[in-house]
């Protein structure tokens, strides 16, 4: 069984980076599949950030792409979102979630974690 | 780029049959999945290429696509079933995900 769990810091001042990441257990991460970031505003529906396969590639929402940067760690068997020249209207909970790319959907999801953007 | 429409909210009183809709251009050309997210849960798959049902997911929730506009019905509503539901497609020119706005699911 597939889980997944985010971690990083839940606040990030604004113009810095934010960093989190997705640790996988169940399943390793180079084997297949594709992963995935979404983010979620405070009583805003989902928005989704981008996905990384397996083999490192990388795709991103274009609203999002100057400023985003996926990245595997197989050895951790985690993958990593950064974030950067981050504002106000980053602030949301971040679910990380594997991506079939099959169909273009993602299941199961992680819990989430909080990221408020505040100096 | 691709657009879809739902109802910020639905209402149904338990036990009758809830239908929640996705409108989008052609939408039946494309493969429609749905989330449910229950309050500070995070979503869940409950319906994907249109109508097929994860394991785990009650025979209750089902899902259709034609024309402009894609359903999730669930029948025999229950208390529990009170959520929020996405549902999520391909974006036409880049197959990007791309979420609906989400629809309020308030069980009377």
């Amino acid at each position: 069984q597939v889980q997944l769990q985010e971690s990083g810091p839940g606040l990030v001042k604004p113009s810095e980076t934010l960093s989190l990441t997705c640790a996988v257990s169940g399943y390793s991460i180079s084997s297949g599949y594709s992963w995935g970031w979404i983010r979620q505003p405070p009583g805003k529906g989902l928005e989704w950030i981008g996905n990384i396969y397996h083999s490192g590639r990388t795709y991103y929402n274009p609203s999002l792409q100057r400023r985003v940067t996926l990245s595997l760690d197989t050895s951790k068997n985690e993958f990593s979102l950064k974030l950067n020249s981050v504002t106000a209207a980053d602030t949301a909970l971040y679910y990380c979630a594997r991506h079939i790319l099959t169909g273009n959907w993602f299941d199961p999801w992680g819990q989430g974690t909080l990221v408020t953007v505040s100096s | 780029s691709y657009e879809l429409t739902q109802p910020p909210s639905v209402s149904v009183a338990p036990g009758k049959t809830a239908r929640i809709t996705c409108g989008g251009n052609d939408i039946e050309d494309k493969s429609v999945h749905w989330y449910q997210q229950k309050p500070g849960q995070a979503p869940v798959l409950v319906i994907y290429y249109d109508s097929d049902r994860p394991s785990g997911i009650p025979e209750r929730f089902s899902g259709s696509n034609s024309g402009n506009t894609a359903t999730l019905t669930i029948s025999r509503v229950e208390a529990g079933d009170e959520a929020d539901y996405y549902c999520q497609v391909s974006d036409s020119s880049s197959d990007h995900p791309l979420f609906g706005g989400g629809t309020k699911l308030t069980v009377l």
